[in-house]
């Protein structure tokens, strides 16, 4: 089955200890993207890659790292979380289909900084 | 992007037909209409889009109108598991990959 698959679902963790959420996806899509949504506050880009190894920042990055080894995966790295990183963060792809713009996102994970 | 502008809530009774309006009257030549759902805190799913003849597949029809400032998003036979917040984006398609940008959506209750 084609899909974006994340881990963890949920994490509860406290301020300062690193923390890794994987993200992977099969459908052998270029673009990837993370996405951190909070109330009142919408859908906002943290980073994107249009590429293996080709990662650029989206619109809050601060405090987030990303790497792009494989085309599959695309982790993103929390190396001293805060709590102003609690939040609800999405994984996206999309295949780079001349015309379209369709983004396939992963089921979620819910991070709790405390 | 053009601005979209979506009505807060909407009801409908399920195995009736949704109607979701959509306003997007900037919306540039090269922009496509798109949508999205998404199913309470789940990952945004994408629905249809179209840049201006009418589309339609398995999960529903898009019906833009022939001036492209408004597109109605149709769910034919809505049942309990459309109940989502439904999102219009407008947005260059072609090789631009971007962010998506969502708004307030609209808030669709489908009742019993």
């Amino acid at each position: 089955e084609a899909q974006v698959t994340q881990n963890p679902r949920y994490l509860i963790t406290v301020t300062g200890k690193k923390l890794t959420v994987t993200c992977s996806q099969n459908m052998n899509h270029e673009y990837m993207s993370w996405y951190r949504q909070d109330p009142g506050l919408g859908l906002r880009q943290i980073y994107y890659s249009m590429n293996v190894e080709v990662t650029d920042k989206g619109d809050v990055p601060e405090g987030y790292k990303v790497s792009r080894k494989e085309k599959r995966n695309f982790p993103l790295i929390l190396e001293s979380p805060s709590p102003n990183q609690t939040s609800l963060y999405f994984c996206a792809s999309s295949p780079r289909t001349s015309g379209t713009n369709i983004q396939y996102f992963g089921a979620g994970t819910r991070l709790s900084v405390l | 992007d053009a601005k979209t502008t979506q009505p807060p809530s909407m009801d409908c009774a399920e195995g009736r037909a949704a109607n979701l309006p959509c306003n997007h009257s900037t919306i540039s030549g090269n922009e496509y209409v798109y949508w999205y759902r998404q199913i309470h805190s789940q990952g945004p799913q994408y629905i249809i889009h179209g840049l201006k003849n009418n589309e339609t597949n398995e999960m529903a029809s898009l019906i833009i109108t022939e001036d492209r400032k408004s597109s109605t998003l149709i769910l034919p036979h809505a049942t309990l598991r459309d109940t989502a917040v439904y999102y219009c984006i407008a947005m260059p398609g072609g090789t631009s990959y971007g962010k998506l940008t969502f708004g307030q959506g609209t808030i669709l209750t489908v009742h019993p």
